[in-house]
């Protein structure tokens, strides 16, 4: 079974512009989260999305922003990229049913800003 | 909101000994509590987990121990190698899964051989 999928792995983008970052979860999984991972902050949990629908949110402005599509895959996008926003972004997965399984990381995004 | 405090930050230990890191939450809604090692260029991979009905979980050299009461759990790795070099996490959730993590700062342990 393949495991979380990111793409693309690194990305360099300049201050200003925006990026779209992707997240395929395990196959049959429906919950997607989103984390930002930088040595100053450590994980921040962003959003975590199922079955389309944002169901939890954390502490991030408004240029952060999440979907999910009808076959779970998950895409994030930041809009007027600051150089802060420059981090390894995560996603992870879990399924939901027989009483669930645990998240499920994907390798991440590094995102460079310049 | 939930606040998980990790100690230490880096600890190095002789192979063959023990390694204990703790752990402390703020949020007595939280039940889930798991632990991740991240390796370098790697996304973090659980290696346990325990759940607040529980009180201690073992498997093979990695324990993890929890006391509600208290707000703190630990992980404990005996008889260290080489490859349980990494950064640990802990984190909290009022769910098992995926919803809403809540991740300690992290400690890099360093095997020494």
């Amino acid at each position: 079974k393949a495991g979380v999928t990111q793409t693309p792995r690194y990305l360099i983008k300049t201050r200003g512009q925006q990026v779209t970052l992707s997240c395929s979860p395990i196959s049959g999984h429906r919950s997607v989260s989103w984390y930002q991972q930088t040595p100053g902050q450590g994980l921040q949990f962003l959003f975590e999305y199922f079955s389309e629908t944002q169901r939890n949110k954390g502490n991030f402005p408004g240029r952060f922003s999440g979907r999910q599509f009808s076959n779970s895959r998950s895409e994030m996008n930041v809009s007027t990229l600051e150089l802060g926003d420059s981090a390894l972004y995560l996603c992870a997965s879990s399924g939901e049913g027989g009483g669930g399984t645990e998240a499920f990381f994907g390798q991440g995004t590094r995102l460079t800003v310049v | 909101g939930e606040n998980v405090e990790q100690h230490p930050s880096t600890l190095s230990v002789q192979e063959g000994d023990s390694a204990v890191i703790k752990c402390t939450y703020s949020d007595s809604a939280s039940n889930y509590f798991p632990w991740y090692k991240q390796e370098l260029g790697k996304g973090p991979q659980l290696i346990i987990d325990i759940r607040s009905n529980v009180g201690e979980k073992k498997d093979q050299r990695i324990a993890v121990t929890l006391n509600k009461t208290a707000k703190h759990f630990s992980l404990h790795i005996t008889e260290t190698q080489p490859e349980d070099s990494a950064v640990y996490f802990c984190a909290a959730s009022p769910n098992f899964g995926n919803e809403k993590l809540t991740f300690g700062t992290g400690t890099r342990l360093t095997i020494i051989p």
